[in-house]
């Protein structure tokens, strides 16, 4: 099987902007999870997705969105983008209560 | 609130050094267990786990992993570590009924040739 797919890979954006992020799940897998990473905090829990629905959020403010489609792949948008939102964001998508992640979209916000 | 606690932030061995990367979570509950691993550069991928049955899971690349329900403890182990081992290493649980992942904040490992 495939693995996690995520797109793009790098972004730079300037404060203000928005950006979207894309990941596509394993084949058969319907839960689709997101995380910001960063140094020295490690994985934070944006949100996840499953069947469509939000199942699960973490505390992260409302410029933080995401959705997931009928085919199960997930966007996640930031929207107003701050120099703290620089990250990696991870996508993992859960199959047998197991996570399996994407390599990620690193952002740079300036 | 559950957590989870990695002890050691950053290791450093020499090759053929053990390696025991402790991992201590706060549920009194049934919790499902997973250590990741972050090589250089590279995605995270899954190490081990343990559900249930045997406390001493065996996972890729000649880890373990042993769960002690008394001490709430999941410690990584592997006997003779190789310079590609040099990664960041995660703990994460799931606890209960909870379907958040909690992670813990990683121990980054260093092995020198």
């Amino acid at each position: 099987k495939a693995g996690v797919t995520q797109t793009p890979r790098y972004l730079i954006k300037t404060r203000g902007q928005q950006v979207t992020l894309s990941c596509s799940p394993i084949s058969g897998h319907r839960s689709v999870s997101w995380y910001q990473q960063t140094p020295g905090q490690g994985l934070q829990f944006l949100f996840e997705y499953f069947s469509e629905t939000q199942r699960n959020k973490g505390n992260f403010p409302g410029r933080f969105s995401g959705r997931q489609f009928s085919n199960s792949r997930s966007e996640m948008n930031v929207s107003t983008l701050e120099l703290g939102d620089s990250a990696l964001y991870l996508c993992a998508s859960s199959g047998q209560e197991t996570q399996y992640f994407g390599p990620g979209t690193r952002l740079l916000v300036l | 609130a559950q957590s989870v606690s990695q002890h050691n932030h950053h290791v450093i061995l020499s090759e053929a050094a053990s390696l025991e990367l402790g991992c201590n979570y706060s549920y009194g509950g049934t919790v499902n267990l997973f250590w990741y691993v972050q090589y250089p550069g590279q995605h995270l991928q899954l190490l081990l786990k343990y559900f249930s049955g045997d406390p001493l899971v065996k996972g890729i690349k000649g880890f373990e992993a042993e769960f002690i329900k008394s001490k709430f403890s999941f410690n990584l182990r592997k006997p003779s570590v190789q310079w590609s081992d040099t990664a960041e290493y995660f703990c994460a649980v799931y606890a209960g009924n909870n379907r958040k992942l909690i992670w813990g904040l990683g121990t980054s490992l260093a092995v020198n040739p």
